[in-house]
């Protein structure tokens, strides 16, 4: 279940289900939107991409779903799996085509 | 492995001191940042370089000094630095096309800083 602690919303899901992160963002004139994975004591890595133009983008094992009207985006993990564990970032490029990212959530896989 | 690196890693500093984080890419971007992030926070933007000039410093203390000696580094000069400093420092860099910062940041493991 997804619970929100002092400072970092949690997401728990057993190992071998579907996750779904989301993520509201604020700009509606942003074009260009990134989802971020922070492993502990590590730097964010990139983990897949979506255009303004598209509302929907699919990597290996995850699917990136944008809803312009609302200003949602969800990342969808399929097959979570214990190295899935991390801290989640969305991140949206809009004004001086610079990025701010979301508060984040930790999601945590469990056996 | 990232093709940005942070040095050091780790550095504690007293308030009094000066010290510098040190950041290199050779992927032949034109564009690099400095954010700050505070624990479970999300990374804040400091500062833009672009084509080696600063482009957007995010109101940030003098304390902090961005520096871009040529477009494969990125350094930043910490002087007088309070204990609320104290954070992960990370460095990106991404292309520039077409004047503008396109595509995706390629971020460092980040230089962690404790100000005593």
């Amino acid at each position: 279940g997804e619970s929100v602690g002092l400072h970092l919303p949690t997401l728990s899901v057993q190992e071998g289900d579907n996750s779904i992160i989301n993520c509201a963002y604020s700009n509606s004139a942003s074009d260009y939107f990134i989802w971020y994975k922070q492993e502990s004591g590590k730097g964010p890595q990139f983990i897949i991409d979506i255009r303004s133009n598209m509302d929907k983008r699919q990597g290996q094992r995850v699917t990136v779903l944008l809803n312009k009207t609302v200003k949602h985006l969800s990342l969808q993990i399929a097959a979570t799996q214990p190295g899935d564990s991390a801290v989640y970032f969305c991140a949206e490029r809009g004004y001086g085509q610079n990025f701010v990212f979301g508060p984040g959530t930790r999601l945590s896989v469990l056996p | 492995d990232t093709e940005v690196t942070q040095t050091p890693k780790h550095l504690v500093m007293g308030m009094t001191n000066k010290k510098s984080l040190k950041c290199e890419q050779h992927m032949g971007h034109r564009a690099m940042y400095w954010y700050k992030q505070k624990a479970k926070k999300p990374p804040e933007l400091m500062f833009v370089y672009s084509y080696e000039k600063l482009s957007i410093n995010e109101s940030v203390p003098s304390r902090f000094s961005p520096e871009c000696p040529n477009s494969s580094l990125l350094n930043l000069h910490l002087h007088a630095l309070q204990p609320e400093d104290s954070a992960l420092y990370l460095c990106a860099s991404s292309q520039v096309v077409a004047g503008t910062n396109t595509g995706e940041l390629f971020f460092g493991e980040g230089s962690r800083l404790t100000v005593l």
